[in-house]
């Protein structure tokens, strides 16, 4: 099984602050790699897919990037709606793993 | 509207059975597998599982294996998701979502609202 781990767990940062958030898996494949991002008390949000096409509807202040096993995910300019916790996970093979999570709140 | 609707709240006795149902709208039910997540208090989620409701084949996670069963109702687009034995730790929300069954590998673009299952 492929596993992925986060990292930071948790970031704080003032509004307009770059966010970047890292994802690693523990063995290298194709880009098939998602980020989610999910509201307190919410459903999971797909934000990005195959590590750096943004899904639709999804603001541009949002991009992901990365291969193999190191991925991130950037936010711009972070606004006060960007609080949430993002996950990414691996939809190349099952089980589709997904990571930890980092939380993201306004400083 | 595209959209998945999931059953209501459950609270289960350890040792019992949960059978969960998402209902799929809006469209083309054959041409998305359905999967199932188990979302506990702080963790991320974790994937149980798939079923392609064209066939009817599934895959289960390890963890799972032996204790969940999915399957699919074609005459009302819904799949179903029964987790049997249940323990303490499955207190969690559970989530469908669907990906897409065509051209390769797919994200998860569009979920159900959740169904708390609490055991005690």
């Amino acid at each position: 099984d492929i596993q992925m781990t986060q990292s930071p767990s948790y970031v704080s940062a003032s509004v307009g602050d770059r966010v970047t958030i890292s994802c690693r898996a523990s063995q290298g494949f194709n880009n098939f790699l998602a980020w989610y991002q999910q509201k307190p008390g919410k459903v999971p949000n797909l934000l990005i897919y195959a590590a750096s096409t943004l899904q639709s509807g999804v603001p541009s202040r949002f991009s992901g990037s990365g291969s193999g096993t190191e991925f991130t995910l950037t936010i711009s300019s972070l606004q006060p709606e960007d609080v949430a916790t993002y996950y990414c996970q691996n939809y190349n093979s099952v089980p589709y793993t997904f990571g930890p999570g980092t939380k993201v709140d306004i400083k | 509207q595209v959209q998945l609707v999931q059953s209501g709240a459950e609270v289960k006795k350890p040792g019992a059975s949960v059978k969960i149902s998402c209902q799929a709208a809006g469209y083309a039910f054959t041409s998305y597998f359905i999967h199932w997540m188990r979302q506990v208090p702080g963790q991320g989620p974790e994937w149980m599982g798939m079923i392609n409701p064209g066939g009817g084949a599934t895959k289960y996670a390890q963890s799972f294996q032996g204790r969940v069963t999915m399957s699919r109702d074609m005459s009302t687009n819904t799949v179903y998701m029964e987790l049997s034995s249940l323990r303490f730790e499955d207190t969690a929300v559970f989530y469908c979502a669907r990906s897409a069954a065509w051209g390769g590998k797919h994200p998860f673009d569009i979920w159900g609202q959740g169904t708390v299952v609490s055991v005690s």
